[in-house]
């Protein structure tokens, strides 16, 4: 099975920082990474697939980069409804696992 | 539009059966390449993928939780199903189904609200 170890678990940041997740999977998952967003007590949204891809309607704010077993999501220019958890999926194979999320909080 | 909505007991003793029904509109689960996930989390923590359906009911589950989950659909009514045997308290969480858009990649790209369950005597 693939891993997915994200770090860190969680980082304080002020509104206007950019501000960087890394997602390790322990294989090469050729780009098959998903980031979403999860807002405290909402659902996940789906903000970036295929490592780079910005869903539809996400703020060009986020961005991903990565290929084989590392992957990051960058967020520039902080905004307060940036403050959330972030989780990295593997879209590649069965069981598509989710990383343990970074909680980003308001410093 | 695109919606989909969790249904369950909301409490069960250990040992019972859980049964959640997911109950979505906006698309088929007869059209190619579409599939519909669950996905749970315990108050607190991260996400933990279940089991997923597909458009020609190819299912896949979570090894993790063996043989204790079983996913089904009915395409007519717009729903898809999951149930968990013999459940302790562990499985007291946040139960969430979602959407899954083609073939090459798996991501869930519309979830729904979510639906509480608790597991407790």
């Amino acid at each position: 099975d693939i891993q997915m170890t994200q770090s860190p678990t969680s980082l304080a940041a002020s509104v206007g920082e950019s501000v960087t997740i890394t997602c390790l999977a322990s294989e090469d998952i050729y780009g098959s990474l998903v980031w979403y967003q999860q807002k405290p007590g909402k659902s996940p949204q789906l903000l970036i697939y295929g490592a780079t891809i910005l869903e539809d309607g996400i703020p060009s704010r986020f961005s991903g980069s990565g290929s084989d077993t590392q992957y990051s999501l960058k967020i520039n220019s902080l905004q307060p409804e940036d403050f959330a958890s972030y989780y990295c999926q593997n879209g590649l194979s069965t069981p598509w696992t989710f990383g343990g999320g970074t909680k980003l909080e308001l410093k | 539009q695109v919606t989909l909505k969790e249904s369950g007991p909301g409490i069960l003793q250990p040992s019972q059966t859980l049964s959640l029904t997911c109950t979505f509109s906006g698309f088929s689960l007869s059209t190619y390449g579409m599939g519909v996930g669950w996905i749970r989390q315990p108050s607190g923590k991260g996400l933990e993928w279940l089991a997923n359906i597909w458009w020609d009911d190819d299912k896949y589950y979570n090894p993790s939780l063996k043989n204790r989950l079983t996913i089904s659909k009915d395409t007519s009514n717009n729903q898809a199903f999951l149930k968990i045997t013999n459940v302790d308290t562990a499985d007291t969480a946040t139960y969430y189904c979602a959407r899954i858009e083609g073939t090459m990649m798996v991501l869930f790209d519309y979830w729904g609200q979510g639906v509480m369950v608790t597991v407790s005597s």
